[in-house]
């Protein structure tokens, strides 16, 4: 399958910080990419659809202006946590679909202190 | 927008059994269906795909049946293996935003 590269795998940050996470695909192009985010025992819960060379599209109920998402390459997404509390603490993971199926990265495990 | 309901949520059998976990979707416009395994910390697998135009597919020990008049479909895991315990997703998508919605996951456990 198609690979899917995130960065870092985890993080720890203080409150009032950002964090960028970076999603690539390492050998193919991806217009489109999609953030989710998983709290433990729970489904993928999606975020924002990436677009390369235009804004991202955010799902409901999710601020734009805390989770930035740039989508500056065919190869590469960065999602930033602006200034993150606590209850932002959870795992962040990308996908990057070739095809149809959806090849996700590593994900992130972001905790907020 | 889509809604994906996966049954059961938990899941418990014997090594050599076979588990069944089923997903219904809302979206008649929907025509792909991946199931992916997530193991503790680890990103989903995709282990088997199916798409609108077909009922069955199978993989060695894994098969998918889509039935899209019931809008139904699932997973079935033969001779079953303690490597096989994971988290088990179902998604749905269709249309041209390649959208995935997924179902809440299944944790099944199979016994030694």
């Amino acid at each position: 399958g198609a690979v899917v590269s995130q960065h870092p795998s985890w993080v720890i940050c203080k409150s009032g910080t950002s964090v960028k996470i970076e999603c690539r695909s390492l050998d193919f192009q991806a217009t489109t990419m999609f953030w989710y985010r998983q709290f433990p025992k729970q489904s993928l819960m999606l975020m924002a659809t990436s677009n390369e060379g235009s804004k991202a599209t955010y799902e409901q109920g999710v601020e734009k202006d805390k989770f930035l998402i740039n989508h500056a390459s065919l190869t590469l997404s960065t999602l930033t946590v602006t200034s993150a509390h606590p209850e932002d603490s959870s795992f962040y993971i990308c996908s990057a679909r070739r095809d149809s199926a959806a090849f996700f990265g590593q994900g992130t495990r972001l905790t907020v202190v | 927008g889509e809604n994906v309901e996966q049954h059961p949520s938990t899941l418990s059998v014997q090594e050599g059994d076979s588990a069944v976990i089923k997903c219904t979707y809302s979206d008649s416009a929907s025509n792909y269906f991946p199931w992916y395994k997530q193991e503790l910390g680890k990103r989903p697998q995709l282990i088997i795909d199916i798409r609108s135009n077909v009922g069955e597919k199978k993989d060695q020990r894994i098969a998918v049946t889509l039935n899209k008049t019931a809008k139904h479909f699932s997973l079935h895991i033969t001779e079953t293996q303690p490597e096989d315990s994971a988290v088990y997703f179902c998604a749905a998508s269709g249309g041209s935003n390649y959208k995935l919605t997924f179902g809440k996951g299944t944790l099944l456990t199979v016994n030694p």
